[in-house]
């Protein structure tokens, strides 16, 4: 049981350039989310999604794209990148129906952007 | 606006001091509040929720309606405390019932 798993753990890109973070869980849980950690700014919500085929925008989603076309796979890309964007993004996944929606992460992708 | 706000970023104590992390909430309503941590070089991991009461890793926090606070509290730091400490808010109407982190504080525990 692997819990939550991030792809990659760790990316450089140059400004413009795009890519996808893959998101993984194996507990069939039905909400996921996207945040970013920023020194000083916590943790904030980029994107969620409470099921399969459902994407929902959180509190800073400018710049982000998210699909969720598989329960387990939770989809964040970045089209053109820009250096605000260099951050380490966690991804969680929960389920609101048992154990009080407890969120479990995954161990976070350190992206930076040049 | 339902917010949550940690004041101090850095909180330097020496082991077996008591540490008490600061946790003030904006919200309407009864509210759903949570402990996150995050050791080195681990994930976040839920600490404790407040409808549970329990005491974790001899932590505990109490839930001040009047205040708008729910503290963390441990009487005898431990070097294994040190740690980024996030409280959540569980926040509803346009939050979808998604958590709202505070800013997190940095527990430092010294020899």
């Amino acid at each position: 049981n692997a819990g939550v798993t991030q792809t990659p753990k760790f990316r450089v890109l140059k400004t413009g350039q795009s890519m996808t973070l893959l998101c993984a869980q194996d507990m069939n849980h039905e909400y996921m989310y996207w945040y970013r950690q920023d020194p000083g700014m916590g943790l904030r919500l980029i994107h969620y999604s409470v099921g399969e085929g459902t994407t929902a925008k959180g509190e800073v989603p400018d710049g982000y794209n998210v699909s969720r076309l598989k329960k387990q796979n939770f989809l964040l890309g970045l089209e053109s990148a820009a250096p605000s964007q260099t951050s380490v993004y966690f991804c969680a996944s929960s389920d609101r129906t048992r154990n009080g929606d407890e969120q479990y992460f995954g161990p976070g992708t350190r992206l930076t952007v040049t | 606006a339902q917010r949550v706000t940690q004041p101090e970023k850095l909180l330097s104590v020496f082991k077996g001091a008591p540490v008490e992390l600061k946790c003030n909430y904006s919200y309407s309503g009864s509210p759903e509040l949570f402990w996150y941590v995050q050791y080195s070089r681990q994930r976040l991991q839920l600490l404790l929720r407040h409808i549970s009461r329990e005491s974790i890793k001899g932590f505990t926090a109490d839930l001040n309606k009047g205040e708008t606070s729910f503290h963390l509290k441990k009487p005898f730091a431990q070097e294994e405390d040190s740690a980024m400490y996030y409280c959540a808010l569980r926040g509803y109407g346009g939050s979808q019932g998604n958590l709202i982190f505070g800013k997190g504080t940095k527990l430092s525990v010294k020899p």
